[in-house]
C-alpha cells in the first residue's frame, strides 16, 4: 500500500524556519518525482515545489523562490521542504505528493501537515 | 490570481451533465498535458484525469477530460450526489518553470 506521511508542521513566528518531512512507503521512491502542494484552509491548491527522481532538477513557485528548498534522500525514502524567512502568507496545509514535477499528475498524496506563521 | 482560469462554481441536478472549463496560455496548457483533481471536503486531492483525457484506475467513466489549444475541460455525466466537490485543473508552465493550478470550481448537485 502506497503511503505518504508528512510531519514537521507547527506554529512558527514570522521570519522563522521550519523543515517539513514526507516519509513514503509502498513504492520505489527513487523511481518518482515528488512535489509539495499547499492549501490555505478554505482556499484553492497552490503548487509550491517539485523535484525529479534524483534531485538534480527542482522548481519553485515564485513566492517561495530563495526562501524554500526542496530536497530528497532516496536512501531514507524521504522528501523534505526547508522553509526559511516564513511569512504569514505561508500559513497553509502542506501536502506531499508523488509526482507533480513537470508533469502535474500526482496520483498519491499525504494527508498534509499544517504550518501556521503567526506572532 | 491563478494562471489557469476556472469558473468558481457549477451546478446541475442528479443525472445531468456538468462541464468545467480551464483556460490558460501557450506556456502552460498550450504546451503541456492537463490534469484534473477532485477534492472532497476535509480530504486530500484525488487525481481524476491525467494526460488531458486519461482516467486512473478506479475513476468512473462518467468523468472525461479534453483539451483544445490553450483550454481544457472536465465533463461529469450522470451527475451523482457524491460528485459534490471542488475540482482543479493543473499543468506545468514553461515560462514560470513551475506547476500551476486553476482556482478551483465548486460543483453543487441541486
Amino acid at each position: 500500500e502506497v503511503q505518504l506521511v508528512e510531519s514537521g508542521g507547527r506554529v512558527v513566528r514570522p521570519g522563522g524556519s521550519l523543515r517539513l518531512s514526507c516519509e513514503v512507503s509502498g513504492f520505489s521512491f527513487d523511481d518518482y518525482a515528488m512535489s509539495w502542494v499547499r492549501q490555505v484552509p478554505g482556499k484553492g491548491l497552490e503548487w509550491v515545489a517539485g523535484i525529479n527522481w534524483n534531485g538534480d532538477s527542482t522548481g519553485y513557485t515564485d513566492s517561495v523562490k530563495g526562501r524554500f528548498t526542496i530536497s530528497r534522500d532516496n536512501a531514507k525514502n524521504s522528501l523534505y521542504l526547508q522553509m526559511n524567512g516564513l511569512r504569514a502568507e505561508d500559513t497553509a496545509l502542506y501536502y506531499c505528493a508523488r509526482g507533480g514535477h513537470i508533469v502535474l499528475a500526482a496520483e498519491y498524496w499525504g494527508q498534509g501537515t499544517l504550518v501556521t506563521v503567526s506572532s | 490570481q491563478s494562471v489557469l482560469t476556472q469558473p468558481p462554481s457549477a451546478s446541475a441536478t442528479p443525472g445531468q451533465r456538468v462541464t468545467i472549463s480551464c483556460s490558460g496560455s501557450s506556456s502552460n496548457i498550450g504546451g503541456n498535458t492537463v490534469n484534473w483533481y477532485q477534492q472532497l471536503p476535509g480530504t486530500a486531492p484525488k487525481l481524476l484525469i491525467y494526460s488531458n483525457n486519461q482516467r486512473p484506475s478506479g475513476v468512473p467513466d462518467r468523468f472525461s477530460g479534453s483539451k483544445s489549444g490553450t483550454s481544457a475541460s472536465l465533463a461529469i455525466s450522470g451527475l451523482q450526489s457524491e460528485d459534490e466537490a471542488d475540482y482543479y485543473c493543473a499543468t506545468w508552465d514553461d515560462s514560470l518553470n513551475a506547476g500551476v493550478f486553476g482556482g478551483g470550481t465548486q460543483v453543487t448537485v441541486l
